[in-house]
C-alpha cells in the first residue's frame, strides 16, 4: 500500500510569507496527525483529525497556523505569516485506529529566513 | 506532566556488540509505548507497540521490553545497517497524541 505522502519535501521562504504544506494519508485512514520537530528538540504534536473534524488542536502554536482536511482525505497546514521560529520539520502521520502505531510521512523541512 | 526521557543521547557500537537503549516515561494512564526508527531525511518508521508492563516484542535483532516506568530496546549483535535514531513515544491520558523523547542516535561501526 502507498505510504503517507508529504509535499513539498523542502521549502525555504522569507519571514512574513505564506507556506502551505500538504499531506496525503494512507487511503482509508480516518486519523491524521501533524507533528513538528524544531532543531534540537523532540517531535511535538500539533493536531489530530478524525476524518474531516479536528479532534485535538492543543499543540498548534498560535493562530498563524491553520490546518484543514478536505472531505476527510488529504490535509493542508498553512503558516501565515511565517516567522523564523516556525523553521523545522513538519511530519504528517495517519492511522486506521487510535492508539495503534502511526505511519509517518517523510516530512517537510521548512526554513524561514 | 507527561514526559519521555531517552538515554543515552548517542551510542557508538562495534558490529556485533550488543547493548540497550532506555526510555523512561511518566504518563497518566498509559495506552501504549511506541518505538520508532528514523533514518536521516526520513520520517519515523514504526517498530513496536507495547501496552502493558511485562510485555516483550521482537523483530530481527531488536527486542523491546516494558515496565511500569521504562522501556528498553535491546539490540543483539547489531550490524551497520542498524545505525539510525531510535525514538520512543507514549500515548496516554485524555488525548490521542504521542509524546516523544529526543531519541538515541545509534552508530554501528563495521
Amino acid at each position: 500500500e502507498a505510504g503517507v505522502t508529504q509535499f513539498p519535501s523542502h521549502s525555504v521562504i522569507e519571514k512574513g510569507q505564506t507556506v502551505t504544506l500538504r499531506c496525503d494519508p494512507i487511503s482509508g485512514h480516518d486519523n491524521l496527525y501533524w507533528y513538528r520537530r524544531v532543531m534540537g528538540k523532540e517531535i511535538k504534536f500539533l493536531l489530530h483529525f478524525v476524518k474531516e473534524s479536528k479532534q485535538d488542536e492543543s499543540g498548534m502554536p498560535n493562530n498563524r497556523f491553520l490546518a484543514e482536511r478536505t472531505g476527510g482525505t488529504y490535509s493542508t497546514l498553512k503558516v501565515q505569516p511565517a516567522e523564523l521560529e516556525d523553521s523545522g520539520v513538519y511530519f504528517c502521520a495517519s492511522s486506521q485506529d487510535r492508539g495503534y502505531g502511526y505511519t509517518f510521512g517523510s516530512g517537510t523541512r521548512l526554513t524561514v529566513v | 506532566e507527561d514526559q519521555v526521557t531517552q538515554s543515552p543521547e548517542a551510542l557508538r557500537l562495534q558490529e556485533g556488540e550488543s547493548s540497550s537503549l532506555n526510555c523512561s516515561y511518566t504518563v497518566s494512564g498509559l495506552r501504549g509505548l511506541f518505538w520508532y526508527r528514523q533514518d536521516p531525511g526520513k520520517g519515523p518508521e514504526f517498530l513496536f507497540t507495547l501496552y502493558s508492563a511485562g510485555e516483550e516484542k521482537e523483530k530481527e535483532r531488536l527486542k523491546a521490553t516494558l515496565t511500569k516506568k521504562e522501556s528498553f530496546l535491546h539490540i543483539t549483535a547489531p550490524k551497520p545497517e542498524d545505525s539510525a535514531t531510535y525514538l520512543c513515544a507514549v500515548n496516554g491520558g485524555a488525548t490521542n497524541k504521542l509524546i516523544f523523547g529526543t531519541g538515541t542516535l545509534l552508530a554501528v561501526q563495521p
